[in-house]
């Protein structure tokens, strides 16, 4: 099992820019999630998936759009880069089954910076 | 505005020190607690998710406690190793279904030969 992979690794946007990062995971997970890192401020959960076709909202999802058309796939779009969005993304994933509550996956991470 | 606070910031100990960390949490509405290590340039791994009052958890020479009643929970690691220097993470899930994580800050460990 690869896991939960994330392209790319790394980004360069200019202000204004729009660019998809994608994630794609191999577990059979139906839980997913994208969080941003930025320094001093731990993990920010921006979008979750609790399945295909079913998308909310996290802390901070102001300036991104996510889609989930697959179990695998779970994209987050940036529309118009801002600086304010320079950071490092994480996709996670996790499985849920009845009550029970399971440690989430994560994947490598995308560095982006948007100048 | 739920706070999930870890202490101390960071740490710096000698190999072979024994040493452990706080996570403080809400004490109302209780689903879990998740204990993440994220070593640099890597992502974050789980260690832990704990569930029940006075759960305790062990994996190899980390073990972790947990206290819901009064909200929080200990990570101890004994006999630290170089390759123990890591932040770790708690993580408090807002919802019962486990999908809205709040994470602290991290303990930043650094373990010196």
């Amino acid at each position: 099992n690869a896991g939960v992979t994330q392209t790319p690794k790394f980004r360069i946007l200019k202000i204004g820019q729009s660019m998809t990062l994608q994630c794609t995971q191999d577990m059979n997970h139906n839980y997913m999630y994208w969080y941003r890192q930025d320094p001093g401020m731990g993990l920010k959960l921006i979008y979750y998936s609790v399945g295909a076709g079913i998308t909310d909202k996290g802390e901070v999802p102001n300036g991104y759009n996510v889609s989930r058309s697959t179990t695998e796939d779970f994209p987050l779009r940036l529309e118009l880069a801002a600086p304010s969005q320079t950071s490092v993304y994480f996709c996670a994933s996790s499985y849920r089954g009845g009550l029970a509550v399971y440690e989430q996956f994560f994947g490598p991470g995308t560095r982006l910076t948007v100048l | 505005i739920l706070n999930v606070e870890q202490s101390p910031q960071s740490l710096h100990v000698q190999e072979g020190d024994s040493t452990n960390f706080t996570c403080s949490f809400p004490s109302s509405n209780f689903y879990a607690l998740h204990w993440y290590r994220w070593e640099t340039a890597k992502s974050p791994e789980a260690l832990f998710v704990m569930t029940l009052n006075g759960d305790e958890k062990k994996k190899g020479r980390i073990s972790a406690t947990l206290n819901t009643k009064e909200g929080y929970s200990y990570l101890y690691i004994k006999g630290s190793q170089p390759e123990d220097s890591a932040t770790y993470l708690c993580a408090f899930p807002t919802n019962q279904a486990g999908t809205a994580l709040i994470f602290g800050k991290g303990t930043t460990l650094s373990v010196s030969s």
